[in-house]
């Protein structure tokens, strides 16, 4: 198994420009998490998808955050327009089930808004 | 809302030597707590769970935790540390259908 795959890896891009993250979680994984990770704000939970249905999305920071999830192996993480404070490592995390099952990890993204 | 707070931001310790990464939660019911690693430029990788039974919970790479609930900790432990060991170790709760992580420990092995 190839585990969570996470495009791009590195991402550069200007201030007010659209960012679209992708994830692609463990084949038979019935949930979806997308995580940010910041030195000041550790790891923050901003959405999390169920039979690709969002049931939480508490977490995204605003209206320039959104994420879709149009089937079972793709989920999408876009942030338009795109701020410096957005700067962070973007995770995605799948797991099999919503109780106690293990989450796990892709590599991460690591955006750098100038 | 169900927290952890790991104690210390970070550990320097030496090769072959014993390492704790101290962790305590706030629940007073049922608590699953877990205990990750993020070596750099990585995703996190599980290390181990505690979901019931013995409270002492064996994990991969030699770590082992100790779930106390009169003290309301999770500490992790390994006995003697290598260079590889050096990463970040997290702390997390299973709170409804989410985790929600501590700040972090950054472990230093160094020779």
């Amino acid at each position: 198994d190839a585990g969570v795959i996470q495009s791009p890896r590195h991402e550069v891009t200007e201030m007010g420009q659209e960012v679209t993250l992708r994830c692609k979680p463990i084949s038979g994984h019935n949930s979806l998490f997308w995580y940010r990770q910041t030195m000041m704000r550790g790891l923050e939970l901003l959405i999390y998808f169920n039979n690709n249905v969002p049931i939480d999305d508490s977490g995204m920071p605003e209206d320039r955050f959104s994420a879709k999830m149009p089937n079972a192996s793709f989920s999408t993480l876009k942030i338009q327009p795109s701020e410096p404070r957005d700067s962070a490592v973007y995770f995605c995390a799948s797991s099999l089930g919503t109780g106690t099952d293990t989450q796990y990890f892709g590599p991460g993204t690591r955006l750098t808004v100038l | 809302a169900q927290s952890v707070t790991q104690l210390d931001s970070q550990v320097p310790v030496f090769e072959e030597a014993p390492v704790e990464l101290r962790c305590n939660y706030s629940s007073s019911v049922s608590v699953y707590l877990f205990w990750y690693v993020q070596y750099p430029n990585q995703g996190l990788q599980l290390l181990l769970k505690y979901l019931s039974g013995s409270t002492l919970v064996k994990g991969i790479n030699g770590f082992e935790a100790e779930f106390n609930k009169s003290q309301t900790s999770f500490h992790l432990r390994k006995p003697s540390v290598h260079i590889s060991d050096t990463a970040e170790y997290f702390c997390a709760v299973h709170d409804d259908y989410k985790l929600s992580f501590g700040a972090g420990t950054t472990v230093t092995v160094r020779a």
